[in-house]
């Protein structure tokens, strides 16, 4: 079974500028939930989308919005980019994102804003 | 109230000594999971632990849940080189959503 992947692998933006990441989870697996990882503050629940509705949302921004297809395939969007969104972004699947489904993490998307 | 802590934040160890990190919460957890995240990886579950006093051991690892179901502890005997990496514990957050509030972790580093 293929693991989780993410699209790009690596992303160079520039303020003010809006970026779209892509995450496509393992078949199967209907959550999809999303991750900022800084050196700072660690890794951060940014929202988590269950077919095709955002069934809960961390402390961030509204630039930060995402969605989800009908295949489970997912993307967030960050918008007017600031330098402190410079981080690693993760997707995480699950199989139904129920208290104690285990989560598969994707490689990530390393995002730097300049 | 929804934070869980964990120590040390740094771990450097001899190959071959043992190793181990905790992680606290204030408030009772329904379960807990560990992850590892090797430089430059991304983080892979490890185990998850459910019930009160729980301890699983996968080869030299042991996860312990505690009695109160409030602390974890991991611990690695005879530490190897590829234990290198960041281990984090998380909680899950609001039972069904399915995200989970990690630690800030524990970077572990081997000499050889």
């Amino acid at each position: 079974k293929a693991g989780v992947t993410q699209t790009p692998r690596y992303l160079i933006k520039t303020r003010g500028q809006q970026v779209t990441l892509s995450c496509s989870p393992i078949s199967g697996h209907r959550s999809v939930s999303w991750y900022q990882q800084t050196p700072g503050q660690g890794l951060q629940f940014l929202f988590e989308y269950f077919s095709e509705t955002q069934r809960n949302k961390g402390n961030f921004p509204g630039r930060f919005s995402g969605r989800q297809f009908s295949n489970s395939r997912s993307e967030m969007n960050v918008s007017t980019l600031e330098l402190g969104d410079s981080a690693l972004y993760l997707c995480a699947s699950s199989l139904a994102g129920r208290e104690r489904d285990e989560q598969y993490f994707g490689p990530g998307t390393r995002l730097t804003v300049t | 109230g929804q934070q869980v802590m964990q120590i040390p934040q740094y771990q450097h160890v001899q190959e071959g000594e043992d190793f181990t990190t905790y992680c606290n919460s204030s408030t009772t957890l329904s379960n807990i999971q560990w992850y590892k995240q090797r430089p430059g990886g991304h983080p892979v579950f490890l185990i998850q632990l459910v019930k009160s006093g729980e301890v699983k051991k996968q080869k030299r690892l042991t996860f312990q849940f505690g009695e109160a179901k409030k602390n974890s502890s991991l611990h690695i005997t005879a530490t190897q080189t590829t234990d290198v990496g960041t281990y984090f514990c998380s909680r899950d957050y609001g039972g069904s959503q399915g995200n989970l509030i990690f630690g800030k972790g524990t970077k572990l580093s081997v000499k050889p």
